[in-house]
């Protein structure tokens, strides 16, 4: 069965310093990978999203992605974290136009 | 804009009492609905989807059903929960179509059961 790994299960930073999660899936075929956030007491929402094309993609508030298609990863990354950062984040793989599948997700928690 | 709402925020609930969820969506028309559950350290488990009126696809076994009696009503119900029905249930849609979609998520309601 398809599956994504989130290893990462709880992460804590201080400010300024740099995030990589890692995202994992088992797909064999064209995937779309999607992060997701959810930040305390808010709706769950999209931070980026990997279609087709570059593989590097950017999100909001300098979130960034790679895709590596021989490794089935989609890491998240971030190169300095801010408080504001302190949240959940989940990764997502379709096959296409296939339900989504979600990783069991990351506890972020930065401190000032 | 189109935007998703749900309702109620909490629930707590009686062993053996019914349940209803309702999420409706606005602004968009034949939307892809989607009941999740999200417990602590478990991600996001899809239970049911829906790509039209009438159309409903269930995840997997459990107490719980799913209607969509409207384009942009999904209601989450159950005749007699049970303890393990408790958790945070999130409500998502998008465009369907057939193309690479973005699932929009409502504020989720969280069900105590006691």
């Amino acid at each position: 069965a398809q599956s994504v790994s989130q290893h990462n299960h709880h992460v804590i930073l201080s400010e300024a310093a740099s995030l990589e999660l890692g995202c994992n899936y088992s797909y064999g075929g064209t995937v779309n990978l999607f992060w997701y956030v959810q930040y305390p007491g808010q709706h769950l929402q999209l931070l980026l999203k990997y279609f087709s094309g570059d593989p590097l993609v950017k999100g909001i508030k300098g979130f960034e992605a790679e895709f590596i298609k021989s490794k089935f990863s989609f890491n998240l990354r971030k190169p300095s974290v801010q408080w504001s950062d302190t949240a959940e984040y989940f990764c997502a793989v379709n096959e296409v136009t296939d339900k989504l599948i979600f990783g069991t997700g990351t506890r972020l928690q930065v401190f000032p | 804009s189109q935007t998703i709402h749900q309702w109620p925020a909490t629930l707590v609930q009686p062993v053996g009492s019914p349940l209803s969820l309702e999420c409706t969506v606005e602004g968009t028309s034949n939307p892809n609905l989607y009941w999740y559950r999200q417990a602590a350290g478990r991600g996001l488990q899809l239970l049911f989807y829906s790509v039209g009126i009438g159309q409903i696809s269930s995840e997997v076994p459990q107490n719980l059903s799913a209607s969509r009696p409207q384009d942009r009503q999904f209601i989450l119900s159950s005749k007699k929960l049970l303890l393990s029905d408790s958790g945070f249930y999130l409500c998502a849609w998008d465009s369907g179509g057939g193309l690479p979609n973005i699932q929009y998520f409502g504020a989720g309601t969280r069900l105590s059961v006691l």
